[in-house]
């Protein structure tokens, strides 16, 4: 199995200000991962993924980090916009199996 | 672009009801995945499908059964409801070979 957790439920940010969520799984088996952004009402919508045979990847504005050897992922979001105010969930995929969600961290952007 | 297709978008059923809900994947997709996330939670994952066969199982309870028809779509039955199937009900679609799975909107359902 496989257990996901974010270190902070909720974090807020200056307007133009760099994000970094935080994401920590336990299977050391887990190879791929990717970052979904929830709006309120709506269904997850893929970010961003990393399979673990990377420890970085960029995207527009985004940026995910593993850390494999402490089983660690993390978001960044750089000049962060008041559209990127959300919850962002990791997702973790178990070689195939099913993704396990971590509990949301809520962003907001401060104006 | 073609997006997942959730219907009915809100529900609202009585205690011991039952709801079925539909999910159309994108087109060229051949996976279908269903996630329940309660109120404040993570997308709980319920089961799978590929390619008309159930492919993974999760906490799915055995009061809800699921498939997928020859034209790709699933759909989610729910019989016996209890207050606390009262969720947003997600269907996400993979395309052949890949895992990265694309949610629809989702069903908002409501038990009374």
């Amino acid at each position: 199995g496989e257990s996901v957790g974010l270190h902070l439920p909720t974090l807020s940010v200056q307007e133009g200000d760099n994000s970094i969520i935080n994401c920590a799984y336990s299977n050391s088996a887990s190879d791929y991962f990717i970052w979904y952004k929830q709006e309120s009402g709506k269904g997850p919508q893929f970010i961003i993924d990393i399979r673990s045979n990377m420890d970085k990847r960029q995207g527009q504005r985004v940026t995910v980090l593993l850390n494999k050897t402490v089983k660690h992922l993390s978001l960044q979001i750089a000049a962060t916009q008041p559209g990127d105010s959300a919850v962002y969930f990791c997702a973790v995929d178990c070689q195939g199996n099913q993704f396990y969600f971590g509990t949301g961290t809520s962003l907001t952007v401060i104006p | 672009a073609a997006g997942v297709i959730q219907s009915p978008r809100h529900l609202i059923k009585e205690k011991r009801e039952t709801a079925t809900l539909k999910c159309y994947p994108i087109p060229r997709h051949d996976t279908v995945y269903w996630y329940q996330q309660g109120p404040g939670q993570d997308p709980q994952f319920l089961i799978s499908f590929y390619e008309k066969m159930q492919s993974d199982k999760g906490s799915i309870p055995d009061r809800f059964s699921a498939q997928q028809f020859s034209d790709y779509h699933s759909e989610l039955n729910m019989s016996s409801l209890e207050l606390g199937d009262s969720a947003l009900y997600f269907c996400a679609s993979s395309p052949v070979g890949k895992n990265i799975q694309y949610f629809g909107a989702g069903t908002r359902l409501s038990v009374l």
